[in-house]
């Protein structure tokens, strides 16, 4: 059975701390993405990572990918309030289709 | 560029009832996607679309669930009769072409009640 775990499922951190959010898969794959997803709302795409060992940087965050591993990582520097969110990683399991399988999500929260 | 649009954005209704929502994609989008996302969880494709074709629907529940995209831009997924565990928000998603890493880009959702 395909599987896409993350943890922590729940990240509860202070503003100005770092942490990283990982993305396990159980099958092979070079692709993978990052979305967020405020409450309420829909999701917003964060990061493409389209080969081994690709890394990618917008602001706080940073995502990386080893397909080797089956691993990626979601690295948060200096975490600020707006950043709280929830978090998915999503694998691609079909390079002829793009299927997506999304991961449990990481529900993040930030505070002062 | 305007956004991936669905209508309506919440709806309510008593089990055995029928629904219908409604996907604009991104123009120039060739893949649309359908995902239900129960609370709590990840989104779960449901049926994926090129231009007016199938591409997957293995994890569409036929029996209830059904789904079309007749000239190859809007799309409309229908519910019939609806289910307690159909209560989750149904989101419609874009891309380019479904292949080579295109990214898929999601709508605002319509959230579903099912009483």
């Amino acid at each position: 059975e395909l599987k896409v775990e993350q943890n922590p499922l729940f990240l509860s951190m202070q503003e100005g701390k770092n942490y990283t959010i990982y993305c396990n898969y159980s099958t092979t794959s070079d692709r993978l993405y990052w979305y967020r997803q405020d409450p309420g709302k829909s999701l917003e795409s964060l990061f493409v990572l389209l080969s081994n060992g690709a890394v990618k940087q917008e602001g706080r965050l940073m995502a990386s990918l080893d397909t080797k591993a089956r691993l990626s990582t979601l690295h948060i520097t200096a975490a600020v309030h707006d950043l709280s969110a929830t978090y998915f990683c999503a694998v691609d399991i079909d390079l002829d289709t793009d299927k997506l399988i999304f991961g449990t999500g990481t529900r993040l929260q930030v505070f002062p | 560029e305007a956004g991936v649009a669905q209508s309506p954005r919440y709806k309510i209704i008593e089990k055995r009832q029928s629904v219908a929502f409604w996907c604009n994609p991104i123009s120039g989008h060739a893949t649309l996607y359908w995902y239900q996302q129960i609370l709590g969880q990840g989104p779960k494709l449901l049926i994926q679309f090129q231009n007016n074709g199938v591409v997957d629907d293995s994890q569409l529940p036929k029996d209830r669930f059904s789904a079309e995209r007749l000239k190859g831009v809007d799309s409309t997924l229908k519910i019939q009769p609806a289910k307690l565990e159909d209560s989750a928000v149904y989101l419609c998603a874009s891309s380019l072409q479904g292949w080579s890493g295109n990214e898929q880009f999601f709508g605002p959702g319509t959230r579903l009640t099912v009483l």
